[in-house]
């Protein structure tokens, strides 16, 4: 089994805060996704991060995908509300087969 | 419509109804799949289909039964439930098999089995 850990489990932060929310693994991916999920709907892709090491950002969002691939970092920059929602990490491995973590619930109280 | 729809959105049932969960794809997508996402747990893939043939199935107890009769439609029929298969169902749609597609996923089935 391919098990990613993500922390912390919950977040509640003030508008404006920074944070960052991790995604850990004893195992090495091919690739590790983002997806950021609000209440009564499905997951919405983020990015997707291929080589050790690689940084993408988008807007105020950081991610980092860990030198050795088994580990993730996303960091937010100034929260705000509408960064409230389910952060998951999948990773891929074992060729199209991807596992998801228990995802990071985050609260941006305005 | 586009995207990645699904219907019911919300689904009570006894543990004797049958009962069954639709997904519709509006993107031209050749691959479907069904995720269960429970809380606290990670979400579980469930099934698989590329080209309308099911490639994949982890595992997933008999009581679930998928079918998918056009690359655009993707069915869960369900059958004597239990409790702990109270959930929400998630479908969504690549553009093929491949690890490098991105899947879109429709907003998901809350399925409540009493």
């Amino acid at each position: 089994t391919q098990l990613l850990e993500q922390s912390p489990q919950f977040l509640s932060i003030q508008e404006g805060e920074n944070l960052t929310v991790y995604c850990n693994s004893s195992s090495v991916f091919s690739s590790l996704q983002w997806y950021r999920q609000e209440p009564g709907e499905g997951p919405v892709l983020l990015v997707t991060v291929v080589t050790g090491g690689e940084v993408k950002k988008l807007k105020r969002l950081t991610f980092q995908f860990g030198d050795a691939r088994k580990d993730s970092s996303l960091h937010i920059t100034a929260a705000q509300p509408g960064d409230t929602g389910l952060y998951l990490c999948a990773g891929e491995a074992n060729f199209n087969k991807f596992y998801f973590g228990s995802g990071t619930k985050l609260n941006v109280k305005p | 419509e586009t995207g990645v729809t699904q219907t019911p959105r919300h689904l009570v049932m006894g543990m004797t109804n049958k009962k069954s969960l639709k997904c519709e794809q509006h993107l031209g997508h050749n691959a479907m799949y069904w995720y269960k996402q429970s809380a606290k747990k990670p979400l579980e893939l469930m099934f698989v289909y590329s080209l309308e043939e099911r490639v994949e199935n982890n595992s997933v107890p008999s009581r679930f039964s998928p079918e998918c009769p056009n690359s655009s439609h993707l069915f869960l029929h369900l059958h004597t439930l239990q409790p702990e298969d109270s959930a929400l169902y998630l479908c969504a749609s690549s553009q093929d098999r491949l690890g490098t597609d991105t899947q879109y996923f429709g907003p998901g089935t809350r399925l409540t089995v009493l």
